[in-house]
């Protein structure tokens, strides 16, 4: 599986853009990368994912390095309720896909 | 619609019982997985079922635990003889598929204390 780096934490004023780092320069070329977010006291949610191109959703956007050594997940407006822990994911093909190899990710807090 | 639900929300029991978790999946959901989380940390994969085939159960930490799927309904995890370490909350999810590039639905968890 490919190792990813995340930071610790990240703080953010409500309102404004939130960007969130992850590298994961081993990644393959056949593994997507995948962001979710735990909230408090939940099981975790999906965010987004990507395999080369930019994507956007209703919930994020998510902005892939043209080698795909890095990415960073786009949140456009905080609120309250992204604050959460945000785990960047490299998703393999082959015999363990769709297992998800969570690391610590980064804990982001949103001030009012 | 319904979404992943798993029961008990909490369970404790005392050191060298065995407990029993229970995971629904989203209906037509082929693939399920069960995590581990212990406290602070990030989840660990145990098991994972799709459709008929062969789990894989690489994540498995030891031989006290075992897990069945009937079909591509419940799920049931089982501990036997369980050791305070096993004391985390335990997370099951579904997806439509298998595959790196589905979303991965998951259940609000099973908290396990074992005294």
């Amino acid at each position: 599986d490919a190792k990813t780096t995340q930071p610790n934490s990240m703080e953010s004023n409500e309102e404004e853009p939130v960007h969130l780092p992850c590298n994961h320069s081993t990644i393959s070329g056949t593994d997507y990368i995948h962001w979710y977010r735990q909230l408090p006291s939940q099981g975790p949610e999906y965010v987004i994912h990507g395999l080369t191109s930019n994507v956007n959703n209703r919930m994020a956007s998510l902005a892939i390095a043209e080698d795909r050594k890095s990415s960073t997940l786009i949140l456009h407006r905080a609120t309250l309720r992204d604050a959460a822990v945000y785990y960047c994911i490299p998703s393999a093909g082959g015999t363990s896909y769709g297992k998800l190899t969570f690391g610590q990710g980064t804990i982001l807090t949103v001030h009012p | 619609g319904a979404g992943v639900s798993q029961s008990p929300s909490n369970k404790v029991t005392e050191k060298g019982k065995d407990v029993e978790l229970r995971c629904d999946p989203i209906s037509g959901h082929t693939a399920l997985y069960w995590y581990r989380q212990r406290l602070g940390q990030g989840l660990e994969f145990l098991i994972y079922f799709q459709g008929n085939s062969a789990p894989d159960k690489s994540g498995l930490p030891s031989d006290r635990f075992s897990a069945e799927r009937t079909g591509e309904s419940v799920s049931t995890l089982t501990i036997q003889r369980t050791q305070q370490e096993d004391s985390a909350v335990y997370l099951c999810a579904s997806s439509l598929a298998p595959g790196p590039y589905n979303e991965q639905f998951f259940g609000p968890g099973t908290r396990l204390t074992v005294l």
